[in-house]
């Protein structure tokens, strides 16, 4: 499965927008964009998907550029509640697409 | 029910003991999948299973780890001898019908420590 890459760790205050890039350069053709989020103590849960251009549901956006090497998940005006892990991942669409592969995420930190 | 549940929440054991770990799905769900999250990594898959059968156990790291579902409910992830790098917590997550695109939703994990 493609690698992605993110920051490890980012901070905002609240109410703030928060902007989280993951890098892919190995996309596949393919490969669908997918974010989960995971607050301690409990399992990961899905926030949004997509394969390019912007997908927006009642939670975040996501951004991907024409070249779909990179995709940026948005947060509009974050709380504290929003403080979790968030993942990158890719989904090919065939087979073996369930192997859900996570990296170590990016931990958002809202300050009040 | 309302969500994915697994049992027991915590568990401490000895190494070599054997632990079982239990995993009750959303009702209906025919797709159930075993993962293996470590202190501060990512999620590592472990076995996929598709009603009672397991087409895919590629993610096993060893054969003291096995797993088995019946019903096409509950499933049981056995680890037998336990060892340290075993010290992880186990996460279970399941679908409706096991398709590629579909949400995997997840339970709240079993954190296990082995002494």
């Amino acid at each position: 499965l493609a690698k992605t890459t993110q920051p490890i760790s980012m901070d905002s205050y609240e109410g703030q927008e928060v902007n989280i890039t993951c890098s892919h350069n190995n996309i596949a053709t393919n490969d669908y964009i997918t974010w989960y989020q995971q607050f301690p103590s409990q399992g990961p849960r899905f926030i949004i998907q997509g394969y390019k251009t912007k997908v927006t549901n009642e939670v975040a956006s996501l951004f991907i550029p024409a070249d779909r090497k990179s995709s940026t998940l948005s947060l509009p005006r974050v709380s504290l509640s929003d403080t979790a892990v968030y993942y990158c991942l890719l989904r090919p669409s065939g087979a073996g697409s369930y192997q859900l592969t996570f990296g170590k995420g990016t931990k958002l930190s809202v300050i009040p | 029910g309302a969500g994915v549940s697994q049992s027991p929440s915590n568990k401490v054991t000895e190494k070599g003991k054997d632990v079982e770990l239990r995993c009750d799905p959303i009702s209906g769900h025919t797709a159930l999948y075993w993962y293996r999250q470590r202190l501060g990594q990512g999620l590592e898959f472990l076995i996929y299973f598709q009603g009672n059968s397991a087409p895919d156990k590629s993610g096993l790291p060893s054969d003291r780890f096995s797993a088995e579902r019946t019903g096409e409910s509950v499933s049981t992830l056995t680890i037998q001898r336990t060892q340290q790098e075993d010290s992880a917590v186990y996460l279970c997550a399941s679908t409706p019908q096991g398709g590629y695109q579909e949400t995997q939703y997840f339970g709240p994990g079993t954190r296990l420590l082995v002494l």
